[in-house]
């Protein structure tokens, strides 16, 4: 059983551009979610995907979009990336969108100069 | 939103001695994981605990939903045994899952 997969491992960009982090869920999964976290602190809520439909949305701005696809894999796009935006971005997967186990990927480390 | 604390935020071990890690929560919860940080950011899968008692190996964890807190107990520590523990959870069906500030946990030799 192949868990949870992301890519790219690192990233850098600068202010402005816009950035596609991809995520592959694990076999039998057909919920991802997205989480940003800053150094020393939890991860927080960026929105939840399930069966191609965003289900959850976290405090997070427009400028932060997702897509999942029929094998229900997915990406975060950001668009506009400011300063701020530097953080591990970790994507987690789970059978159900309800209280289902969630699993986690490796994470992506953007860093914005 | 629920709101989760997690106590102590740093604790330093001598590599064979045990500790009790604590998150408390501000609402009922039908979701509670364990997870523990790696150097590298990958966060590991402990327990999947909403209630009860769980048991793997050197680690056990202890939900009571009633009282609102679970508690993560880490025997005979190794180094290996360190970095950083995240409580999780989620009150309802579609609501994100929210992590606590984490344990910041050190096991020296």
């Amino acid at each position: 059983e192949t868990g949870v997969t992301q890519s790219p491992t690192h990233l850098i960009k600068t202010r402005g551009q816009q950035v596609t982090l991809r995520c592959s869920s694990q076999s039998g999964h057909n919920t991802v979610s997205w989480y940003q976290q800053a150094l020393g602190q939890g991860p927080q809520f960026i929105f939840q995907y399930y069966r191609e439909e965003e289900n959850g949305r976290g405090n997070f701005p427009p400028r932060f979009s997702g897509l999942q696809f029929p094998n229900y894999s997915s990406e975060l796009n950001v668009n506009a990336l400011e300063l701020d935006d530097s953080a591990l971005y970790l994507c987690a997967s789970s059978k159900t969108s309800g209280n289902g186990e969630q699993f986690f990927g490796p994470g992506t480390r953007l860093t914005v100069l | 939103g629920i709101q989760v604390e997690q106590s102590p935020p740093d604790l330093i071990l001598q590599e064979g001695a045990n500790s009790t890690l604590r998150c408390n929560f501000s609402d009922s919860v039908n979701n509670l994981q364990w997870f523990h940080q790696n150097p590298w950011g990958q966060l590991i899968n402990l327990f999947y605990i909403p209630s009860g008692t769980k048991q793997n190996g050197r680690l056990s964890a202890t939900t009571v939903a009633t009282e609102r807190y679970s508690l993560l107990y880490i025997s005979s520590s190794q180094t290996t045994d360190s970095g950083v523990y995240f409580c999780a959870v989620r009150n309802s069906g579609n609501t994100p899952l929210v992590f606590g500030k984490g344990t910041r946990l050190s096991v020296i030799a």
